[in-house]
């Protein structure tokens, strides 16, 4: 049983277009993030939600459009993507929104701009 | 702000000690320290609350110097799959992690 899934593990997109990743965590959680990983490997938080309530968002372009369905449930919408969006995005999940518990972190979805 | 660790790089023989330091410019509510190994998701290894709380693996040791805004990760008697790049994620409000540029460790037989 995969704790935190994301969907697609890989994504090879033209510039201009829109897509979507999808996160799922069966832990029972209240709180998803999505972070981005550039390519020296640094993780920077981009949203976070509490029981589907967006209670992060970390000056992220407004390209970026994040949605949650359930509190199992974090999706990740990105319009006309850019060069600079290519990135490994990860979707992560924690027990409350707070710094007293640790993340669980998907297994990524790397995103190569074209 | 981002915190910032050191060394950025670290090569040791299995069987040696290492220590990870991140260093923050705020008063810190928790510090986290994850682990990345290449191609894959970032694993919990530990977390260090204000006031001395810590969970965590019990073959991994830390320390929080809550004064000078500091943590510390040891790994003693490192093994192959110690291998991977180490991050301390520090939060300040007790609400969300900021992640250092991490400390790639690589262990050689």
């Amino acid at each position: 049983d995969t704790a935190v899934s994301q969907t697609p593990k890989y994504l090879v997109t033209q510039m201009g277009n829109d897509k979507s990743i999808k996160c799922e965590q069966n832990l029972g959680h209240d709180t998803m993030y999505w972070y981005k990983q550039d390519s020296k490997k640094f993780l920077k938080i981009m949203f976070s939600y509490n029981n589907k309530e967006l209670i992060i968002n970390e000056t992220v372009p407004n390209r970026f459009s994040p949605k949650s369905p359930d509190k199992a449930h974090l999706n990740l919408h990105i319009n006309s993507l850019e060069l600079g969006d290519s990135a490994v995005y990860f979707c992560a999940s924690s027990q409350v929104a707070s710094g007293a518990y640790e993340q669980y972190f998907g297994p990524g979805t790397r995103l190569t701009v074209t | 702000q981002q915190p910032v660790q050191s060394p950025q790089a670290v090569i040791l023989r299995e069987g040696e000690d290492a220590v990870i330091n991140c260093s923050s410019s705020k008063a810190l509510y928790s510090v986290h320290w994850y682990r990345q190994k290449h191609g894959e998701a970032p694993v919990f290894l530990m977390i260090l609350l204000k006031g001395g709380e810590q969970k965590g693996h019990e073959k991994i040791s830390a320390s929080f110097n809550e004064k000078k805004q500091q943590s510390s990760l040891y790994l003693t008697a490192s093994q192959l799959s110690y291998s991977g790049t180490y991050f301390c994620g520090t939060d300040n409000a007790g609400n969300m992690l900021t992640f250092g540029g991490g400390t790639r460790l690589m262990v050689k037989p």
